[in-house]
C-alpha cells in the first residue's frame, strides 16, 4: 500500500491565483480531513469528510473548497490564493472516526 | 472554546533517561486522546490512543496516562534513545457539533512538544 500521498510537494503562488492540492490514500479507508500547519500554532482541521459525497467544515475553513466523489480522492481547493494560505498542508485519513489517523507527506504552501 | 496546551515547547534529556510530556486541556471532556510523532519535514506518525474509561495504556517503551479529572495526559518514553528525538503532538477529539450529534474523528493538536535525546 501507498498509504496516504499527496502533490504537490513544494508549490508558490501568486496572490490571486487559484489551485488544488491533491490527497487520495489506497487502504480503502471512509474518513479523510485536511489540515494546515503554522508555526507556533499545531495542526488545524480545515475540511473533512466521512464518506464519498459528505463533506464538513473544520476549524478554518474559509477560503478553501474540498469534494469528495470518490473513496480514494480528496481534493483541495484554494479559490483566490492569499499570503495568509502559506502554510504546510496535510492530509489524513483513517477507517472511522476516533481511531487512529494515517497522514500523507505534506505539501508546502508559499504565497507571494 | 477548546484549548490544549502541551508543557514546553522542547525538553532535551540523556539518553537511557525517561522523557515525559504533557498535554493539559481545558473547556471540554474528550472521548479519546492521542500521542503522534512528527519527524521534521514530514507527516504526523500515531503512536497511542487512550479512551476517557481507561487510565493507562502501554506500547513497547511507550505509556501514555489520562486523568479526565485533572484533564492532563501523560506521554512518557522510558529508556530514551537519540532517535526518539522528534516533535510529539497531544490531540483530542472535538466537541461535538449540535447539529451532527458525534464528533466524526475530528481532532484537536497541541503545538507539540520537541524531544531532543543526547548520547
Amino acid at each position: 500500500n501507498a498509504g496516504v500521498t499527496q502533490t504537490p510537494k513544494f508549490q508558490v503562488l501568486k496572490t490571486g491565483q487559484s489551485m488544488t492540492l491533491q490527497c487520495a490514500q489506497d487502504m480503502n479507508h471512509e474518513y479523510m480531513s485536511w489540515y494546515r500547519q503554522d508555526p507556533g500554532m499545531g495542526l488545524r482541521l480545515i475540511h473533512y469528510s466521512v464518506g464519498a459525497g459528505i463533506t464538513d467544515q473544520g476549524e478554518v475553513p474559509n477560503g478553501y473548497n474540498v469534494s469528495r466523489s470518490t473513496t480514494e480522492d480528496f481534493p483541495l481547493r484554494l479559490l483566490s490564493a492569499a499570503p495568509s494560505q502559506t502554510s504546510v498542508y496535510f492530509c489524513a485519513s483513517s477507517y472511522q472516526g476516533g481511531i487512529e489517523q494515517y497522514f500523507g507527506p505534506g505539501t508546502r504552501l508559499t504565497v507571494t | 472554546s477548546q484549548k490544549i496546551e502541551q508543557n514546553s515547547e522542547a525538553l532535551n534529556i540523556q539518553e537511557g533517561k525517561t522523557a515525559t510530556l504533557t498535554c493539559n486541556y481545558t473547556n471540554y471532556s474528550p472521548a479519546y486522546l492521542q500521542w503522534y510523532r512528527q519527524d521534521p519535514g514530514r507527516g504526523p506518525v500515531f503512536l497511542l490512543l487512550i479512551r476517557e474509561n481507561e487510565k493507562e495504556k502501554r506500547k513497547e517503551r511507550l505509556k501514555v496516562t489520562f486523568d479526565t479529572t485533572l484533564k492532563q495526559s501523560l506521554f512518557h518514553i522510558t529508556a530514551s534513545q537519540p532517535a526518539d528525538s522528534a516533535t510529539y503532538l497531544c490531540a483530542l477529539d472535538m466537541p461535538p457539533r449540535a447539529d451532527r450529534g458525534s464528533t466524526l474523528g475530528r481532532l484537536y493538536f497541541g503545538r507539540g512538544t520537541q524531544l531532543t535525546v543526547w548520547p
